[in-house]
């Protein structure tokens, strides 16, 4: 089945250093990957939906300057998260949509997200 | 924009025992889907509806997709320890490839 590597799983960095996250689909092209943020015990915020070779969509309230996406090609979509500081501590998880060619089937795969804690 | 109620939003139950959850929109979907989620990792898709009316099942999951095209249940029969995760719905409207997100059902199963 379709599957969705993410690394690094955990990672600990200090304040005001960037961190770059990747996603990337194994056996699939992803034509859209999607970035989620998860507080604990809260379900996954949409944080921005790239599409390969254009520029992501932020969703209201995300600042686009600090979580740099960059969707290069079809299999690899990078989140780095710049000048962090530790309120950007979460879990973050990509998904990727796998383009089966039928809009009934939009398969949804995700990472196995990445803790980024900022010390 | 979208909302999805979920509820529970935690059960305890006992080893065997059959659980029920569900979700409600207060718009349209084309897609409901189910994932489960253990801790530290990401959301891993147990069932996916996409036809309003659908039943489908997978092992001791089954999951339905209302007849309104607002809601959705699953159903875990004969529960055993390893189903303790949380639970979250998430449906696709029309129009858009974006998913979105119940608030999670937290089952603890006791032996």
């Amino acid at each position: 089945g379709a599957v969705v590597s993410q690394h690094p799983s955990r990672v600990i960095c200090k304040s005001g250093t960037s961190v770059k996250i990747e996603c990337r689909s194994l056996d699939f092209q992803a034509t859209t990957m999607f970035w989620y943020r998860q507080f604990p015990k809260q379900s996954l915020m949409l944080m921005a939906t790239s599409n390969e070779g254009s520029k992501a969509t932020y969703e209201q309230g995300v600042e686009k300057d600090k979580f740099l996406i960059n969707h290069a090609s079809l299999t690899l979509s990078t989140l780095t998260v710049t000048s962090a500081h530790p309120e950007d501590s979460s879990f973050y998880i990509c998904s990727a949509r796998a383009d089966t060619g039928t809009t009934s089937n939009p398969g949804y795969t995700f990472g196995s997200g990445t803790r980024l804690t900022v010390v | 924009g979208q909302q999805l109620n979920q509820s529970p939003q935690s059960m305890f139950i006992q080893e065997g025992e059959d659980v029920s959850m569900n979700c409600t929109s207060s718009s349209i979907f084309n897609t409901w889907l189910w994932y489960k989620q253990d801790p530290g990792e990401g959301p891993v898709l147990l069932i996916a509806l996409y036809k309003a009316g659908e039943l489908t099942s997978n092992g001791r999951l089954t999951a339905q997709f209302g007849i309104t095209r607002k809601d959705s249940f699953l159903n875990i029969s004969a529960s055993i320890p390893s189903d303790v995760g949380i639970y979250f719905c998430a449906g696709r409207g029309a129009g858009s490839y974006q998913l979105t997100f119940g608030k999670g059902t937290k089952l603890s199963v006791i032996p």
